[in-house]
Formats: structure tokens, sequence, C-alpha cells
């Protein structure tokens, strides 16, 4: 089963506001990362967080992660069209990847 | 151009008809892994590599078969197809094995009828 969920399946927002996506997982992990699909397209590596780090910032990306909750999210600031495409989380853990369902966002002009 | 190239990108299978998946990489990564996504889902781990001559199962692997006689190459063969196997297929591979250097090829899209 896959270990990464994330939270809402679907997003839409105007372009310039903020998107924040949630992912839970269930096991131990060595890292947690996000990714991000463009439609048809292979997945893009955005963002890597060690299990021992609570915060994380790239650029107009801010992930957190609480392992005692199993969870991390990632907030898109000031968005923008290009920002449109599918979320992924994937825990890491064994040399094994395993990626949650995915967050669709919408941007808006 | 480094990275992940996938054969073919697009690719129509008669239940019954085998084929294999082609995936190599010029970065001398040791990791590299097969993955499949469905409509609505995230990427389901097939099969992963941990270097030349050692190949190990993921979460889906019933109906495919790896071997990775070379650090370039990681092909993917389906044995038998089914249309439980329309899919989309990607390759990743990684220097680590850990994330955060995983790099993906651009998929193939695969369907049994």
């Amino acid at each position: 089963s896959q270990q990464g969920e994330e939270d809402p399946q679907a997003l839409s927002i105007q372009e310039g506001e903020n998107a924040t996506m949630n992912c839970s997982y269930k096991t131990s992990i060595n890292n947690l990362q996000w990714y991000r699909q463009n439609s048809g397209r292979g997945l893009v590596h955005l963002i890597l967080i060690r299990s021992n780090e609570r915060e994380k910032h790239s650029g107009r990306l801010r992930v957190t992660l609480d392992t005692s909750k199993k969870s991390s999210s990632l907030l898109i600031t000031a968005s923008r069209a290009a920002d449109t495409a599918s979320y992924f989380c994937a825990v890491s853990n064994d040399y094994k990847l395993s990626f949650g369902a995915g967050t669709t966002v919408t941007v808006r002009a | 151009n480094a990275g992940v190239t996938q054969t073919p990108k697009f690719q129509v299978l008669k239940t019954g008809q085998s084929m294999t998946l082609q995936c190599a990489q010029d970065m001398n990564h040791e990791y590299m892994s097969w993955y499949r996504q469905d409509p609505g889902m995230g990427l389901r781990l097939i099969h992963y590599s941990v270097g030349a001559g050692i190949t190990d199962q993921g979460e889906v692997p019933n109906g495919y078969n790896v071997s990775r006689s070379t650090t370039e190459d990681f092909p993917l063969r389906l044995l038998s197809a089914a249309p439980s196997q329309t899919s989309v297929y990607f390759c990743a591979s990684s220097y680590t094995g850990q994330g955060g250097d995983y790099t993906f090829g651009s998929g193939t899209r695969l369907t049994v009828v």
C-alpha cells in the first residue's frame, strides 16, 4: 500500500495566492520529498526534508515535517500559472520511494 | 544529454503478448527503479535495483521481470500482457538511493487491449 497520502486531492487557487497541501505517512522514514508532475510528464524533484529536520525552504516553497504526527505540508507562496501541476509526496525508507496519490493544483489567471 | 531515457514512449499490446520497456541512464547511478502510475494514483514501485546484478521486488511486481546486467540499463519485461497492466511506466535512477537525487524518465504509456 502507498505510504504517503496527500490532502486535498485537488486545489484551485487564484494567481498570487498561496497553495498548501498536506501529506500523511504510516511508518518511520529516512526522509520525505515532494515532487511535481506536469501533465503527461515525468516527475521533477522539488525539495527533500530529512527526518531530523522540521522545516525547509527553497525559493517559494516551504516544507514542514512533523514526525510525531507522521505528516508533512508543502506551501507554495505567490502562486503562478506555471505552478499548475500535480504534487506528490514520497517517503524514503530502505532505498525505496513510496508515493502518495497526489494533489492536483490549478492556478487560475 | 545526461538523464534517464525510456523507450518506447507509447505502445499498444494485445493481451498475452510480451514486450520489454527499455530504460537507460548515463549518470553512473547505482540505484534504478521502475514505477507504474494509474489514473488518480501516485507511482507504485514495481522492481528496483541497487546495482548491477542485484534486483528486488517492489509493491506490485507480479507480471513483470527485471534484470540488471550493466549499471546503465534496467529493462522491464512484461511476460504476458494483461489489460490490468495498462498504465504509464516510469523509470528512475539515483546516486544515493535515498531520494533527493532521483531522476525520472519521461515515461512509457502502455495500453493493453
